[in-house]
């Protein structure tokens, strides 16, 4: 089974400040790793994924993330935030050996920028 | 393209009542999910389907029953509502057989039970 902890359960910053979304996870397999936002009153969308090769993903709006297996974290960066990006943001992980998207979702992070 | 669609969006029952969550996708998806969604707790994985006629359970099943007749359908109902399910339900599908694929949701169906 795996499980996902995000370390921060808001976020707060001024526009166009750098921000770090932490999220680290734990499983006995080998793992697919996801960011989803969800925007106030609506469906998750993802972000971006990793699933296997080089460990910076680039995502919509500008995100990336870094996979790093000897930390098993996979944290969110953005170098410079708008107004826009204020939503929940959702680190999730899934069983690479499993068929099916069963993922495994973490509480959230509420990431809030402030003019 | 309407994707995952869900009805209703709010809803409120009282305790005992029953109701049925609809979950529609026009993505041809074969695998389809429910997911619970509390304050500060994430979401919970309530029952999924891997295709037509066939579900199982999730991390949170209890107080719920589904259905996949169609595999365009995939409707959650609660027979007797209780308190502790007061939440937000979202509905998702994935074209992928393996746990790459990305989950395409639903805009939530918000209930609450009084």
């Amino acid at each position: 089974a795996q499980s996902v902890t995000q370390l921060d359960s808001q976020v707060p910053v001024f526009e166009e400040a750098p921000v770090e979304l932490r999220c680290n996870y734990s499983s006995s397999v080998s793992v697919y790793l996801f960011w989803y936002v969800q925007y106030p009153n609506q469906g998750l969308q993802l972000l971006l994924k990793y699933l296997s090769g080089s460990t910076l993903v680039k995502g919509i709006n500008g995100f990336e993330a870094e996979f790093n297996k000897s930390q098993t974290s996979f944290h969110l960066r953005k170098p410079s935030v708008h107004i826009s990006d204020t939503a929940e943001y959702f680190c999730a992980v899934s069983d690479a050996e499993t068929s099916g998207s069963r993922l495994t979702f973490g509480e959230g992070t509420q990431l809030t920028v402030n003019p | 393209n309407a994707g995952v669609t869900q009805t209703p969006k709010f809803r409120i029952l009282k305790i005992g009542q029953s109701m049925t969550l609809q979950c529609t996708q026009d993505m041809n998806h074969n695998y389809m999910y429910w997911y619970r969604q509390d304050p500060g707790m994430g979401l919970k994985l309530i029952y999924y389907s891997v295709g037509a006629g066939i579900t199982d359970k999730g991390e949170v099943p209890n107080g719920y029953n589904v259905s996949r007749s169609t595999t365009e359908d995939f409707p959650l109902r609660l027979e007797l509502a209780a308190p502790s399910q007061t939440s937000v339900y979202f509905c998702a599908s994935s074209y992928s057989s393996s746990g790459a694929g990305e989950l395409f949701f639903g805009e939530g169906s918000r209930l609450t039970v009084l």
